[in-house]
This record gives C-alpha cells, structure tokens and sequence, in this order.
C-alpha cells in the first residue's frame, strides 16, 4: 500500500519552460488536493477536486491548471514557469466525509520540490 | 475567507521541557485537525477533534478544542528529540475544505 505517489521528486525549470506533476493514490480516496508550501507561510491550496472529472479552485491557483481523468490520479500542470512558482509542492488525498466517522486526516505525498530560474 | 493563526512561530526548548502551539480562526470550525511535518517530510496526520471543549491525548500529546470551537493548542509533555518538527494546525469550515496554519517548528535540545 503506497499511499499517495509524487512525481518527480525534484525538478529545476528555466522560466517559461511547462512540466506536470503527477499524483498517484492507491487508497480509493474521492478528493485529491494540490498545496504549495513556503517558508512561513503553511501550507496554501492551489486547486483541488472532489472526484473523477471534476476540479476547482483553491487560494493561489492562477498559473497552474489541473485535471482529474482518473480517480487515482491527479496532474498538476505549470504552463510558463516563473521563479514565484519556486516551492514544495505536496498532494494529498482524503476520503468522503461521512456523519459520525471521525478520521478524515489528508493523506500526504512526499513532495516535488521545484525551483525556477 | 477564513483564517487560521497559529503562534507561535518557532520554538527551542531544552530535551524534557513541556511545548504549547496556539491555533485561532477567525470563523467557527466544524472541526480542526492536526499535523506534524517532520524536517525534510510531508506532513502526517496527528488527529481531529470534532466536538466543543473535546480534549484528546496521545501519549504526550494532548489537544484541545475549544468551548467557541474557534480555537485549539497542542501541547506535549517532557519533550524529545523525536517531536522535533513542524506542527500544523488546519481548520474546517462548514462545508468547506481545510485550511492550514502557518505552523509551529519545535527544535528539542538535548
């Protein structure tokens, strides 16, 4: 059981290059996130989503774009890198909330660390 | 939007010294959860805590939600070198999806 999988692990882009980060979770989870984390300043949402097909929007999603095809996956894409975008970037998935169920801890991929130049 | 404050930022305490780590919203929470960041990790999921005024405890760990279920403390007990890290606090809102505190980084010194 692997849990959530990230890939690449660490990754350095020149501006204006484009890549996509992959997250991978074997846990049959129904949402899946994508956070941005900086020196002081916790963890930020970028986008997430709360099952196959469908994304949205979280706190600093302008630059990035994502898609959700497969339930297990979800794929986090730069367009045209800028050095603003140097950051850990963690996934995380998390199961549906339910009345009465009390464990809904996210589930924490290892992180891509990314730097722009 | 909402708003998650956690204070405070840094803390160095001697090998067995108690630790306390702050976490207050600016909205009511449905409920609030707690991570810890090992240096160089992902955060892990600690616990959530649901209900007003709930305390848990794990081992040396104990949490507190509170009475308004606006805010929260970790606090641990005759620290080690193994709780060093970074502590994050992440509300939800009602219906809504978490947000995390800037979180605390514990340092044990032994």
């Amino acid at each position: 059981n692997a849990g959530v999988t990230q890939t690449p692990k660490f990754r350095v882009l020149k501006t204006g290059q484009s890549m996509t980060l992959l997250c991978a979770q074997d846990m049959n989870h129904e949402y899946m996130y994508w956070y941005r984390q900086d020196p002081g300043m916790g963890l930020r949402l970028i986008h997430y989503s709360v099952g196959e097909g469908t994304t949205a929007k979280g706190e600093v999603p302008d630059g990035y774009n994502v898609s959700r095809l497969k339930k297990q996956n979800f794929l986090l894409g730069l367009e045209s890198a800028a050095p603003s975008q140097t950051s850990v970037y963690f996934c995380a998935s998390s199961r549906v909330r339910m009345t009465g169920v009390q464990d809904y801890g996210y589930t924490f991929g290892s992180g891509t660390r990314l730097t722009v130049v | 939007g909402q708003q998650v404050m956690q204070i405070p930022q840094y803390q160095h305490v001697q090998e067995g010294e108690d630790f306390t780590t702050y976490c207050n919203s600016s909205t009511t929470l449905s409920n609030i959860q707690w991570y810890k960041q090992r240096p160089g990790g992902h955060p892990v999921f600690l616990i959530q805590l649901v209900k007003s005024g709930e305390v848990k405890k794990q081992k040396r760990l104990t949490f507190q939600f509170g009475e308004a279920k606006k805010n929260s403390s970790l606090h641990i007990t005759a620290t080690q070198t193994t709780d060093v890290g970074t502590y994050f606090c992440a509300g939800l809102e009602y219906g809504n999806k978490l947000v995390f505190g800037a979180g605390t980084i514990l340092r044990v010194k032994s």
